[in-house]
């Protein structure tokens, strides 16, 4: 079975530009997570979707960041303008419904360089 | 709040011997506790959790943890260390409205030869 798929695995770009990250989750699982990963802070949960509906949205560090699910098996987490402080990788992971909070699944993430 | 806290930031530890990584939590109820690891530019994978009933438990990779809750721990032990095990360590808890985890910040392992 295919597990969370993350694109692009890494990214350089200019202070400025936007960045796009994308996200396939596992079919049939109704929850998808942002984190963000930084030396200085670990892992953060900036946002998560059930059902295609963002629920907690509180980790979003400001309004340069955005996050959308369109539909079950696709989602984008969107910097703009991206500045050198969101450097970082960034995981999306999924879960199936049912027990309260189970095992979350993680993509191999996406290294985000912004210079 | 819900939070963990991982007391070490890197451990160093010698082929063969044993490991226990520390993981100190603060949960309102009964936790669910989990301990994932992550391997060089890869994601996070699930070594074990806790749920409820046998305090002590097994995952993969020869991997145990014990729940204490008199010490409000979760502590992850192996008694024979490999160079593979190599890695980043999370302890994690869910967050107030058990939908999402929180992770702590994390412990390197370090094997020596």
């Amino acid at each position: 079975d295919a597990g969370v798929i993350q694109s692009p695995r890494h990214e350089v770009t200019e202070m400025g530009q936007e960045v796009t990250l994308r996200c396939k989750p596992i079919s049939g699982h109704d929850y998808l997570f942002w984190y963000r990963q930084t030396m200085m802070r670990g892992l953060e949960l900036l946002i998560y979707f059930n059902n295609n509906v963002p629920i907690d949205d509180s980790g979003m560090p400001e309004d340069r960041f955005s996050a959308k699910m369109p539909n079950a098996s696709f989602s984008t987490l969107k910097i703009q303008p991206s500045e050198p402080r969101d450097s970082a990788v960034y995981f999306c992971a999924s879960r199936p419904s049912g027990r309260a909070t189970g095992e979350l699944f993680f993509g191999e993430g996406s290294r985000l360089t912004v210079l | 709040a819900q939070s963990v806290t991982q007391p070490d930031i890197h451990i160093t530890v010698s082929e063969g011997a044993s490991l226990e990584l520390r993981c100190n939590y603060s949960y309102g109820a009964t936790p669910y506790l989990f301990w994932y690891v992550q391997s060089p530019g890869q994601g996070l994978q699930l070594l074990l959790k806790y749920f409820s009933g046998d305090t002590l438990v097994q995952g993969i990779k020869g991997f145990e943890a014990e729940f204490k809750r008199s010490q409000s721990s979760f502590n992850l032990r192996k008694p024979s260390v490999h160079w593979s095990d190599a890695a980043e360590y999370f302890c994690a808890v869910p967050n107030q409205a058990g939908t999402a985890l929180i992770f702590g910040k994390g412990t390197t392992l370090s094997v020596s030869s």
